[in-house]
């Protein structure tokens, strides 16, 4: 238990579904994270906050519209998926964003099957 | 921005010989390269990480090694076990964090 909890763990939806993931951190830090990982690739960070503002959208469909309401909680809402977005989604948070030797927590992932 | 190069993509040793996989970053400014290892399904979990002050860290079996003058610093697992099994990724991190493509370990029993 690192302290960051995704649910769903496991979603599987169809192309015209809307859903959401969700992630929490009781480890009290600023930033938070989601990230892509498909089989066999890298890590793809999608997008990142910190203190609640967006500072990173690394050029990620429209179809995939994060929210942060709070320092504590991360949301990834999906809609209109695609076939090709079937991958585990993982959320992370660290205290701010990676100065002077912070560490990155991840959750357990949520596995996305987009039929 | 950083560029984390990592190197080899997969790797398959004999239980008991040691492992080494290498990592090289672009951005001087980076002072903090953490290593982690995702098994089969979970997620990754960090195991042992390095701060630019530091040339060498060891934990049990597992030590890094950085030089920055390089910029390359190296995930060294001796002894390695069947359980050592997994995919690691190094990371360089200044203002933000910077995976490595991940290593693909399998020790063969």
């Amino acid at each position: 238990e690192t302290g960051v909890t995704q649910t769903p763990r496991h979603l599987v939806m169809g192309m015209t579904n809307k859903k959401s993931l969700k992630c929490e951190q009781h480890l009290g830090h600023n930033a938070m994270y989601w990230y892509k990982q498909s089989a066999k690739k890298p890590l793809e960070l999608m997008f990142v906050y910190n203190f609640k503002e967006q500072t990173e959208n690394n050029s990620v469909p429209s179809r995939f519209s994060p929210e942060c309401p709070n320092s504590s909680h991360l949301f990834l809402h999906l809609h209109t998926l695609q076939p090709e977005d079937s991958a585990l989604y993982l959320c992370a948070s660290s205290q701010d964003l990676g100065q002077g030797g912070d560490t990155i927590y991840f959750g357990e992932g949520s596995w996305l099957t987009v039929v | 921005g950083e560029n984390v190069e990592q190197h080899p993509s997969t790797l398959s040793v004999q239980e008991g010989d040691s492992a080494v996989i290498k990592c090289t970053y672009s951005d001087s400014a980076s002072n903090y390269f953490p290593w982690y290892k995702q098994e089969l399904g979970k997620r990754p979990q960090l195991i042992i990480d390095i701060r630019s002050n530091v040339g060498e860290k060891k934990d049990q079996r597992i030590a890094v090694t950085l030089n920055k003058t390089a910029k390359h610093f190296s995930l060294h697992i001796t002894e390695t076990q069947p359980e050592d099994s997994a995919v690691y990724f190094c990371a360089a991190t200044g203002n933000q964090f910077y995976f490595g493509t991940g290593t693909s370990l399998t020790v063969i029993p």
